[in-house]
C-alpha cells in the first residue's frame, strides 16, 4: 500500500487567497484526522471522520477552516481566506477499528503551508 | 478528560549512551498507549503500541516501552542510542471512551550527540 498521500507537499500562498489540501487515507481504513503543527501549539487535532461522516470539528479554528469527505478514499481541508497565522504543516492520518481495538493512525507526509 | 504528559520538551544524549523518555498519561478506564517519532519534515510514524498483555513491549529501532498502570506511565528506552536517532518523540493514548481519537503528547526533542 502507498500509505497515506497528501497533496500538495508544499503550497506557498498570499493572504486572502483559498487554500485546499487533499488526502488519500489508506485503503480499507474508515476513520480519517486533519492534523496542524506550530511550533508554538504543537500537534493540534483540527477534525476527524468516521466512514466519511465528520465527528468531531471542535479543533477548527475558525468558519475560514472547512473539511470535507464525499468519499472513503479522499478528503480535502480548506482555508478561505488564508491567513499569515494559518502557516504550519497539515497532516493527515487515517486507521481502521476492528473487533473494539483501538489501532495506530497512519500519518502522511504533511503539506507545508506558508501564507504571505 | 483525558492527557498525556510528557516532562521532558529537550534531551541531549551522546551517542551510545541510553535514554529515557517520559510519558505520563491521565484515565480512568483502560488505555491504550503508542510511541510515534518525527524525523524533520516527515510525518509522525509509530515505535510502539500498547494494547494489552505484556507491559514490556518492544519497537522497530531498538526501542522498548513499559506500561506501568499504578504509576500511569508508558516511558520509552533504547539502551544505546545512535546519531539517526534524533528527532522528535511523541506518546499518544485513547482508551474505550476516545476510540480511535488519539489524545498526543507535545513531543520530546531528542538530540543525539557525537
Amino acid at each position: 500500500d502507498a500509505g497515506v498521500i497528501q497533496s500538495p507537499r508544499h503550497e506557498v500562498t498570499e493572504m486572502g487567497q483559498e487554500v485546499t489540501l487533499r488526502c488519500k487515507p489508506i485503503s480499507g481504513h474508515d476513520y480519517l484526522f486533519w492534523y496542524r503543527q506550530t511550533m508554538m501549539r504543537g500537534l493540534e487535532l483540527l477534525i476527524y471522520f468516521n466512514n466519511n461522516v465528520p465527528i468531531d470539528d471542535s479543533g477548527m479554528p475558525e468558519d475560514r477552516f472547512s473539511a470535507k469527505m464525499p468519499n472513503a478514499s479522499f478528503s480535502t481541508l480548506k482555508i478561505q481566506p488564508s491567513e499569515p497565522r494559518d502557516s504550519a504543516v497539515y497532516f493527515c492520518a487515517s486507521s481502521v477499528s476492528w473487533a473494539g481495538r483501538y489501532n495506530e493512525q497512519f500519518f502522511g507526509p504533511g503539506t507545508r503551508l506558508t501564507v504571505l | 478528560a483525558q492527557s498525556v504528559t510528557q516532562l521532558d520538551s529537550q534531551v541531549p544524549v551522546f551517542e551510545e549512551a541510553p535514554v529515557e523518555l517520559r510519558c505520563n498519561y491521565s484515565s480512568s478506564v483502560s488505555v491504550y498507549l503508542f510511541w510515534y517519532v518525527q524525523y524533520p519534515n516527515q510525518g509522525l510514524q509509530l515505535l510502539l503500541k500498547y494494547l494489552s498483555g505484556s507491559t514490556l513491549v518492544k519497537g522497530i529501532n531498538g526501542f522498548e516501552a513499559e506500561f506501568n498502570k499504578s504509576q500511569t506511565s508508558f516511558h520509552l528506552r533504547k539502551p544505546s542510542v545512535h546519531i539517526s536517532d534524533t528527532a522528535e518523540y511523541f506518546c499518544a493514548v485513547t482508551d474505550d471512551n476516545y476510540g480511535q481519537n488519539f489524545v498526543f503528547g507535545p513531543g520530546t526533542r531528542l538530540s543525539v550527540l557525537p
